[in-house]
């Protein structure tokens, strides 16, 4: 079975400032990746995806994620935050040809200072 | 408005009360999947449903739940005689029929249960 971990239950950052929330995943099969963005008080929203192809993977407001194959790893980055930014990120995987369920970290909260 | 509707968002119940939480998946989607959400807890999945067929209730406690995703209408997350413990968000999200695409999920707003 495979297992997401998301070292980083909080990361506090300023406006402006890089951030990188880390996404470390164990499966012994090829694997689909996600990041998911939860805002308060609403449902989770897909954020960017890797299925196959290019290993850099970008979303339409600035955030990036790049599957590393090697370190089984796919942080998500973007270098210079808002304060909408704020939520909490959730990074899933799927076993690639399996079972349509994902399996979720525990999830992120950023948590961006003016 | 095409997404994932759920209905009630917030439901309040006493103790031992039942509690039916609905969820009407995005156009064109047949899949529904129901999970809880506890504050720092993250997403647990809880039952995978296709029309007229549960395909994956793993995660489903195995007293007091139940789920269904009829023909006509919403799929419905039933808890019966709710305990202080049910106490949560529960999601429920959609994906369409089966193809690579299969692998988003859509998700609704929420019902926040909260139980005295």
């Amino acid at each position: 079975a495979q297992s997401v971990t998301q070292l980083d239950s909080q990361v506090p950052v300023f406006e402006e400032a890089p951030v990188e929330l880390r996404c470390n995943y164990s499966s012994s099969v090829s694997v689909y990746l996600f990041w998911y963005v939860q805002y308060p008080n609403q449902g989770l929203q897909l954020l960017l995806k890797y299925l196959s192809g290019s290993t850099l993977v970008e979303s339409i407001n600035g955030f990036e994620a790049e599957f590393n194959k090697s370190q089984t790893s796919f942080h998500l980055r973007k270098p210079s935050v808002h304060i909408s930014d704020t939520a909490e990120y959730f990074c899933a995987v799927s076993v690639a040809g399996g079972s349509y369920i994902p399996t979720f970290g525990r999830g992120t909260s950023l948590i961006v200072h003016p | 408005n095409a997404g994932v509707m759920q209905n009630p968002r917030h439901l309040v119940r006493r103790r031992g009360q039942e509690a039916r939480l609905r969820c009407s998946p995005m156009k064109g989607h047949s899949h529904v999947y129901w999970y809880r959400q506890l504050p720092e807890e993250g997403l647990k999945f809880m039952v995978y449903l296709q029309k007229e067929n549960i395909i994956d209730e793993s995660g489903m406690p195995k007293e007091r739940f139940s789920a269904e995703f009829p023909k006509e209408g919403p799929s419905i997350l039933r808890i019966q005689q709710v305990v202080r413990g049910d106490s949560a968000a529960y999601f429920c999200a959609s994906s369409p029929g089966p193809s690579e695409s299969s692998y988003e999920q859509y998700f609704g707003p929420g019902t926040r249960l909260t139980v005295t």
